[in-house]
């Protein structure tokens, strides 16, 4: 079953905007992760964020966890066409290992 | 360096036949996964091996799946008696570490059910 839920559920903006897309989850947590998929490949890890971590930042990409709210947002700055992609959010859960996702969003962005 | 490796890419089989799926990790992680992935879909956890023990197994969907890591590296995840509700992406994942790092995903093999 799916923990995360992701909003929006696409997203479409022109290259050089900033695109940000939240996600949701219900259990207490580890860590949260955000992953990429180009289409009809693997998920690539961009970014790991722990439960004592508030914000995180790699290259173009700014992560946050609210654990009060249960929610964490990936901001990509100055968007590519090359960053259209579907996104997913992920959980580590503190009892194991296992990775829970969200549904992801489809991100295009129009060169 | 090489990243996980899965294969068949795709495979085709006929209700009810068995199919096998393998996945090599990259070398040296302890953890490896398997989810499988509907169309449009985020990836459900099937299966967890921390060298060759299978540690968790709870998101099987049913005693016809069953996975393999006999040595700790190479896994194998077999279905049998397929059914259509088996079509899917079938991905693997390794990481170096039992939590907090991130794994790393093999492109997954597309299973079609006909």
């Amino acid at each position: 079953s799916q923990q995360g839920e992701e909003d929006p559920q696409a997203l479409s903006i022109q290259e050089g905007e900033n695109a940000t897309m939240n996600c949701s989850y219900k259990t207490s947590i580890n860590n949260l992760q955000w992953y990429r998929q180009n289409s009809g490949r693997g998920l690539v890890h961009l970014i790991l964020i722990r439960s004592n971590e508030r914000e995180k930042h790699s290259g173009r990409l700014r992560v946050t966890l609210d654990t009060s709210k249960k929610s964490s947002s990936l901001l990509i700055t100055a968007s590519r066409a090359a960053d259209t992609a579907s996104y997913f959010c992920a959980t580590g859960e503190t009892s194991g290992s296992r990775l829970t996702f969200g549904e992801g969003t489809q991100l295009t962005v129009n060169p | 360096g090489a990243g996980v490796s899965q294969s068949p890419r795709y495979k085709v089989a006929k209700r009810g036949q068995d199919v096998a799926l393998r996945c090599d990790p990259i070398s040296g992680h302890v953890s490896l996964f398997w989810y499988q992935q509907a169309l449009g879909q985020g990836p459900e956890f099937l299966t967890y091996f921390q060298n060759e023990a299978q540690l968790d197994k709870s998101g099987l969907p049913s005693d016809r799946f069953f996975a393999e890591r006999p040595e700790g590296s190479v896994s194998t995840l077999k279905i049998q008696r397929t059914q259509q509700e088996d079509s899917a992406v079938y991905l693997c994942a390794s990481s170096s570490n039992y939590r907090d790092q991130p794994q790393h995903f093999g492109d997954g093999t597309r299973l079609s059910i006909l």
